[in-house]
């Protein structure tokens, strides 16, 4: 049941460049967004969050983008720099219950 | 001065046997989650506590239980291990709804 897909398994990017991770849901019920960054051997690290009642949110070099109507979340790394180099994860959640859904993750690759 | 600790970080073990996994979280938070992420790199939740007590319990086999002796610790033991338990367990902690930390994983390998 693969409420979450993060439809690209990988991804590489020249240092410098804009980043763009995608990630398609099916629950409409969802109402929190986050972003995790993963590196190798360690836990998942919390980047980023945006609530539905909004479509944008900005944090540094790190943008999430909100498509309720298409149910469809992006992040957006400018510019990406090589310790960027993660496994992204996005995980929606919904008001009322502490589960977080994690998506299928994306390997980001920023070349140097 | 590390927020989520998990221990052990590997455990090699042979099917059949009981093992336990600890984690320890110095946030203060009231929530504490156990996550399976497979083979194919899939984060799965698996349990959650609140303040001791259980409110998620995803469709895990009964071999596996958590304990939570108190709001900073989550225990997680499993019994007869099986060869397909092979995975990283990681264990996370939120205070409420919140974005969770996560702990660097336990690598199970049973043989």
């Amino acid at each position: 049941d693969q409420q979450v897909k993060q439809n690209s398994p990988s991804l590489s990017v020249q240092e410098g460049r804009i980043s763009i991770l995608n990630c398609d849901y099916t629950n409409s019920m969802f109402d929190y967004f986050l972003w995790y960054k993963k590196y190798p051997a360690e836990g998942p690290t919390f980047l980023i969050s945006i609530s539905s009642i909004k479509d944008k949110n900005e944090d540094g070099r790190f943008t999430v983008f909100l498509n309720k109507s298409a149910k469809h979340l992006s992040l957006h790394i400018v510019p990406s720099q090589p310790g960027d180099s993660a496994v992204y994860f996005c995980a929606p959640h919904y008001s009322g219950t502490y589960k977080y859904i994690f998506g299928t993750g994306t390997r980001l690759k920023v070349l140097a | 001065d590390t927020a989520v600790s998990q221990t052990p970080k590997y455990l090699v073990t042979q099917m059949g046997n009981d093992k336990s996994i600890k984690c320890e979280q110095n946030l203060g938070h009231d929530t504490m989650y156990w996550y399976k992420q497979d083979s194919k790199k899939f984060l799965k939740i698996m349990f959650s506590y609140n303040n001791k007590e259980l409110i998620i319990n995803e469709t895990v086999p009964n071999r596996f239980s958590p304990k939570s002796p108190d709001k900073a610790h989550l225990n997680l033991h499993i019994n007869s291990l099986e060869l397909g338990d092979s995975a990283v367990y990681f264990c996370a902690s939120s205070q409420y709804r919140d974005e969770q930390f996560f702990g660097p994983g336990t690598r199970l390998t049973v043989l």
